[in-house]
């Protein structure tokens, strides 16, 4: 069963321009949340999407958005970038109604640089 | 809110020794969910193994098992036989019984040493 794919894997923007990101999950995984990795402020949760539904978010202003797709496959959304928003994005997934429904698979992340 | 701390930034171990990491949260639940990830270099989190609170009894995955004390809220990992592929950054994570994300530890960086 393939993992977790995020594309692209590195990408450099500059401030002021938006971003987007795109994750796939693993098939039958429904539930797909993406997270702010930084050396500062470690990981961070963004928010959570599940059935194409935003069910949690963290506390990020709203530059940050995201979606989901009936495929659950998701993107997020990051505009008017500003040089703190350098960071590994990472993307989990995770089967829902299931015993495992805690864990949760991460892909190998988008390096975005903002310069 | 749930927080987690893990007070070591830094360890390094020998090849073959043992080593352990600690971790503790704070919450005000009483169901949760204990987890450790490994991140090595490559930076694609692995899952190193889970701990409901329910259960008493420590969990254990080959060369790793955990020390779940609920009462001091503390979720320590012991890696028995290290090895050079264990040197990643390790990272606690907490999810509640009914929640959708984790919240994770600053993490520790772990160095096996040949």
């Amino acid at each position: 069963k393939a993992g977790v794919t995020q594309t692209p894997r590195y990408l450099i923007k500059t401030r002021g321009q938006q971003v987007t990101l795109s994750c796939s999950p693993i098939s039958g995984h429904r539930s797909v949340s993406w997270y702010q990795q930084t050396p500062g402020q470690g990981l961070q949760f963004l928010f959570e999407y599940f059935s194409e539904t935003q069910r949690n978010k963290g506390n990020f202003p709203g530059r940050f958005s995201g979606r989901q797709f009936s495929n659950s496959r998701s993107e997020m959304n990051v505009s008017t970038l500003e040089l703190g928003d350098s960071a590994l994005y990472l993307c989990a997934s995770s089967l829902v109604l299931s015993k495992d429904a805690h864990e949760q698979f991460f892909g190998p992340g988008t390096r975005l640089t903002v310069l | 809110a749930q927080t987690v701390t893990q007070s070591q930034p830094e360890m390094s171990v020998q090849e073959a020794e043992t080593v352990t990491l600690s971790c503790t949260y704070d919450t005000s639940e009483n169901n949760y969910y204990l987890f450790w990830y490994k991140q090595p270099p490559s930076r694609q989190m692995i899952l190193v193994i889970r701990q409901e609170a329910y259960k008493q009894q420590n969990a254990t995955e080959n060369r790793f098992s955990v020390n779940f004390q609920k009462a001091a809220k503390s979720f320590s990992l012991k890696i028995s036989d290290s090895q050079l592929g264990d040197t990643a950054m390790y990272f606690c994570a907490f999810m509640p019984e009914y929640g959708q994300n984790f919240v994770f530890g600053p993490g520790t960086r772990l160095s096996v040493l040949p």
